[in-house]
Formats: structure tokens, C-alpha cells, sequence
């Protein structure tokens, strides 16, 4: 089974402060591609950072890191000193080597108060 | 740079009345291009893809249907809406060598 889950559903934190949204993917096949992509209120979702299986090497952009455990199957992402424009719905996904389609988690809906 | 759009931002159709949505992709050939539907607060429900002219995958049985009659160019349709028709429709387009997709600004429709 294919699948995606990120538990948090809504994160609410003040400005200047750390968050990490979690996310959970279960797959049997051993190539894949992980995203995470940001919806913020306008409805439009912008892709962040795709990460392949064979490559579990954090990345940092910014404010931005991602942490990919294979052995935990956990794909993170952390903003420090988060800012009132972070709030949006951010999405992890899945997808397969040589597949069309992209399994897609909840989203967790992310709240920065000024 | 490629570019994707969508038409009408924005819809409100009486229940029974037909659909037609339009993509079109700038700056790419032969993506593979995808439909989804977000209800309000909810998460995202593929309902067809394309990876080519002509050719397309429906992921849930429902009164909508798409079409493929050009390359870059992917139509949403229905002959007679439903009350839960309404919602968020995206447009995406994928490279044919990458798998990260890329969204439209989206179609909310509200059918009444």
C-alpha cells in the first residue's frame, strides 16, 4: 500500500518561532520521490523540494529544512523563525519511479500569529 | 519558463447546467497533466490524468469527464453538475522526465 500521512491537521505558533511538520509515507516499491508542496490562501500550490530514496541527505534553503529518514520512512520539514507569510497548508507527497500519479498527505494547515 | 492556466477563476453554475474548465501549459511539450479537486478544508482527489493526446485516466467514476484534444491543452467537463461538484478544481502539468507537478491557480466552483 501506497500512502502518506501527516497527523498534525493545524499547527498554530507565534512569529519567530520553530516548526516542524511531520510526515509519515509507507510504500514496498525501493525508488521513490518525496515532495512537499505549499498552499497558501490564494488556493495555488507551490512546489518546495522533491527528494529521491536514494538520497537522505537534509536539505537547508533559507528558513526552510527538510530531514529524510528512510529508516523511520519519515520525510520532515522544519521552518525556524517562522514569519505570518508561512501560514498556509503544506502537503507531502509520494511518488513512484516510472509512475504517473502522486499520493498526496492531508496537508497540515500552518498558522503563524504576528 | 512554463507557464500554467486556468480558466475561470471563478464559477457558479445552477445544479443541472454543464461544466467546461480549461488548462493550457506554455513552455513545455508532451507533459503529462492532471485534474484534482479539493472539497473546502480537505486535501486533494485526483480525478484524471493524461500522459498524452487523447489519452486519459479516470481515478473516480463520477459525472465528469476530461479531454486531451491538444498537447498542452486539458479540459474539465460535465453535461449536468451536482450539488457536490462544488469545490477548489487544479490544474497540474508534469515534465515527462521529472516527477514533481506544478499547479494552476485553481477554479472554485460553486455549484447552487
Amino acid at each position: 500500500a501506497q500512502k502518506v500521512t501527516q497527523a498534525q491537521t493545524e499547527i498554530s505558533v507565534v512569529e519567530k518561532e520553530d516548526v516542524t511538520l511531520d510526515c509519515v509515507y509507507e510504500t514496498r516499491d525501493t525508488t521513490y520521490y518525496l515532495f512537499w508542496y505549499k498552499q497558501p490562501p490564494s488556493g495555488e500550490l507551490v512546489f518546495l523540494i522533491r527528494r529521491n530514496s536514494f538520497d537522505e541527505q537534509n536539505e537547508i534553503s533559507g528558513r526552510y529544512s527538510w530531514n529524510f529518514q528512510k529508516s523511520t520512512s519519515s520525510f520532515n520539514f522544519t521552518i525556524t523563525a517562522s514569519q505570518v507569510v508561512d501560514s498556509a497548508v503544506y502537503f507531502c507527497a509520494l511518488s513512484h519511479t516510472g509512475g504517473f500519479k502522486t499520493i498526496f498527505g492531508a496537508g497540515t494547515r500552518l498558522f503563524v500569529k504576528a | 519558463s512554463q507557464t500554467i492556466h486556468q480558466w475561470p477563476a471563478t464559477l457558479v453554475q445552477p445544479v443541472g447546467s454543464p461544466l467546461s474548465l480549461e488548462c493550457t501549459v506554455e513552455g513545455t511539450s508532451n507533459p503529462n497533466l492532471y485534474w484534482y479537486r479539493q472539497a473546502a478544508g480537505r486535501g486533494l482527489q485526483l480525478l484524471f490524468y493524461s500522459v498524452g493526446i487523447g489519452q486519459i485516466s479516470s481515478e473516480v467514476p463520477q459525472n465528469l469527464s476530461a479531454s486531451r484534444p491538444q498537447d498542452r491543452q486539458f479540459i474539465l467537463s460535465s453535461k449536468k453538475l451536482l450539488l457536490s461538484d462544488s469545490g477548489f478544481y487544479l490544474c497540474a502539468w508534469r515534465p515527462s522526465n521529472a516527477y514533481e507537478q506544478y499547479f494552476g491557480p485553481g477554479t472554485r466552483l460553486t455549484v447552487t
